[in-house]
Order: structure tokens, then C-alpha cells, then sequence
């Protein structure tokens, strides 16, 4: 069964400071999908990034950047020069991928609440 | 189009009440999904259909009852809810070929008060 681990359940920084978000998942799959989403007060699932277990590069966006280890299962999110804008709920998924399209399940994470202080 | 709709935004509804949740999308996704969400919680899957097939249920109590008239729609029929089922519902559809996931797209959610 696929589990992911959010173990920061909230975090506070004050604006401008860099901080980094930790994801560590299993999976019994050698092909599998790991995401990352934002969910603001609003509600809505914002989708940050998408990447598949076979491509280990670091990615940058901007102020955010992922750093993906699969030697230590981890997935972690760092954003720079944090914003007020930037307070949110941020979720880690794990989709793995079935044989037969149709029995793909999204599993994620518990969440980590950031909150910026301006 | 790239977004999800879902309507309504919001819904309370009486424990006797039959109301139905809205879900529907034209990105050609052929994966549509019912997701549960309470406060402070993670999205918890429900359904899932592939090619409007039901084809996951993860054990939803039956007065939860989803429909997928075509590829562009699906629909959550709610009756006699309890009030522990008040939550936001999201709606997600997503694309898959040869095994590669083109990502989830996740509508704004039904935020669901039961009384």
C-alpha cells in the first residue's frame, strides 16, 4: 500500500525568509507519480507540480524548487524569499499507476499549514 | 478549457433532504473522481470512474450515490445524510496513456453542511 508522510503538521516563518516543506512517501511500484498542491483558505486544490519516479532532476520555479531524493523516498518543497501569499495548506501526493487505466488512486499526505508572518 | 466545475459551491441540507452535487470538465479526461475532505484533514478518495465506468469504490456508505451520465459529467446524489458527512467534496478528473499520469485537476469543492 502507498502511505505519505507530512511529519511538519504546521510552520510559521516570517516573510522573506527561505522554508522548506518535507515529504517522505512509500510504494511498492517501480512506476509511480509524485505531486505536490497548495490549498488556500478558498478550498480549491492548486496544483505546484507534477513528477514521475524515473526523473530525479531538481526542478525550480521561480521561488520554488523541489528536491527529489528516491534513495531516501523523499520529496521535499522549498520556497524562497517567502511571501504572504504564500500561507496555505500544501499537500504531497503519490499516485501510482495500475496495470488497468481506471484504478489509479491519488494518496496524500496530511498536510503541512504554512503560515507567513508578515 | 483547463478547469473543473463544480456546482454548487455551497449546500446545506436537511437529513431527509435528496440533493445531488455537480461535477463536470472538457479537458477529454476520462477519469473522474469523488474525493471527501474534513477540516484539517486530507482529501480521502470515494469513487472513481474510468470511461464512465465505476471503477473504484472505497466502501462509501450507500446514501453517497455517484453517477457518470457521459465523459464530461459526473454527479454525486446525497440522501438522508448524517451530519458527521458534512464536508467539502471534490471533484478531479485526470488523463492517463500508456501509464504515464498527466496530473489531477481538482474543481473548487462543494463545501456540504448537513443540519
Amino acid at each position: 500500500a502507498q502511505k505519505v508522510t507530512q511529519a511538519q503538521t504546521e510552520i510559521s516563518v516570517v516573510e522573506k525568509e527561505d522554508v522548506t516543506l518535507d515529504c517522505v512517501y512509500e510504494t511498492r511500484d517501480t512506476t509511480y507519480y509524485l505531486f505536490w498542491y497548495k490549498q488556500p483558505p478558498s478550498g480549491e486544490l492548486v496544483f505546484l507540480i507534477r513528477r514521475n519516479s524515473f526523473d530525479e532532476q531538481n526542478e525550480i520555479s521561480g521561488r520554488y524548487s523541489w528536491n527529489f531524493q528516491k534513495s531516501t523516498s523523499s520529496f521535499n518543497f522549498t520556497i524562497t524569499a517567502s511571501q504572504v501569499v504564500d500561507s496555505a495548506v500544501y499537500f504531497c501526493a503519490l499516485s501510482e499507476v495500475e496495470r488497468d487505466f481506471g484504478n489509479e488512486k491519488l494518496t496524500f499526505g496530511t498536510g503541512t499549514r504554512l503560515t507567513i508572518i508578515p | 478549457d483547463t478547469e473543473v466545475t463544480q456546482t454548487p459551491k455551497h449546500l446545506v441540507m436537511g437529513m431527509t433532504n435528496k440533493k445531488s452535487l455537480k461535477c463536470e470538465q472538457h479537458m477529454g479526461h476520462r477519469a473522474m473522481y469523488w474525493y471527501k475532505q474534513k477540516a484539517k484533514k486530507p482529501p480521502e478518495l470515494m469513487f472513481v470512474y474510468s470511461y464512465e465506468k465505476l471503477s473504484i469504490n472505497e466502501s462509501v456508505p450507500s446514501r453517497f450515490s455517484p453517477e457518470c451520465p457521459n465523459s464530461s459529467l459526473l454527479n454525486l446524489h446525497l440522501h438522508a445524510l448524517q451530519p458527521e458527512d458534512s464536508a467539502l467534496y471534490l471533484c478531479a478528473s485526470s488523463q492517463v496513456i500508456f501509464r504515464t499520469v498527466y496530473g489531477y485537476t481538482f474543481g473548487s469543492g462543494t463545501r456540504l453542511t448537513v443540519v
